[in-house]
């Protein structure tokens, strides 16, 4: 079974600069999520969704931030103008149903940002 | 609100020691109790979960129990591993409403094993 796929691995930026980050969770998973995780710290909860509805965005800096989740599968995350405090690893992690709070979030290996 | 903490940043061990990784939490409903470990560039991974029973999980020779009345779900293994050397995350998804799908993270506890 393939795992949570993310892309690009990497990306590197200026200031003021745009870019997006592209998740395909495990097929079957209605629940989808982005993290963001700076340097030693732990992994923060920016958004989450089911299918293709925003559960909790109350998180995300909504001024620079956005994320879709079009069809219910595949979803973009997106920084307008990035900023140097940007600078984190962006992980996307998927889970299966909504039905307990103790199903297993399994995660990509993460899009490493550095902004300049 | 939610939240988990974890107090030390860095555990330093010969290979060979017991493991102790500690973790304490704050919810107003009985949450999940979760460990996940990162090795070094990937990603995180779980390592073993809470029951709603009183059953201790265990994984990889690991184990935790989840203590409710001290609020605690510490890690531990009788003898550490040179491949144990990863980051350990506790964390918890809280146990009502929509809110029971959020996993929220402690900052972490980087674990170095030494021959």
């Amino acid at each position: 079974e393939a795992g949570v796929t993310q892309s690009p691995r990497y990306a590197v930026l200026q200031e003021g600069q745009a870019v997006s980050f592209w998740c395909d969770p495990i097929s079957g998973h209605d629940t989808l999520y982005w993290y963001q995780q700076p340097r030693d710290q732990g992994p923060q909860l920016l958004v989450y969704f089911r299918d293709e509805a925003v559960i909790d965005n109350s998180q995300l800096p909504s001024d620079r931030f956005s994320a879709v989740r079009p069809k219910g599968t595949n979803s973009t995350l997106k920084i307008q103008s990035a900023k140097q405090g940007d600078t984190a690893t962006y992980l996307c992690a998927s889970r299966a149903g909504l039905g307990t709070s103790a199903e297993t979030l399994y995660f990509g290996s993460g899009t490493r940002l550095t902004v300049l | 609100g939610d939240s988990v903490t974890q107090t030390e940043g860095l555990v330093t061990l010969t290979e060979g020691l017991p493991v102790m990784l500690n973790c304490t939490y704050q919810s107003t409903y009985s949450p999940f109790l979760f460990w996940y470990v990162q090795h070094l560039n990937e990603a995180p991974k779980l390592l073993l979960k809470s029951f709603t029973d009183n059953k201790r999980p265990e994984h990889q020779g690991f184990h935790a129990t989840l203590h409710k009345s001290s609020s605690s779900f510490h890690l531990q293994k009788s003898s550490a591993q040179l491949s144990d050397s990863a980051l350990y995350y506790c964390a918890l998804t809280p146990n009502y409403g929509s809110s029971g799908n959020k996993l929220i993270f402690g900052i972490g506890t980087l674990l170095s094993v030494k021959p």
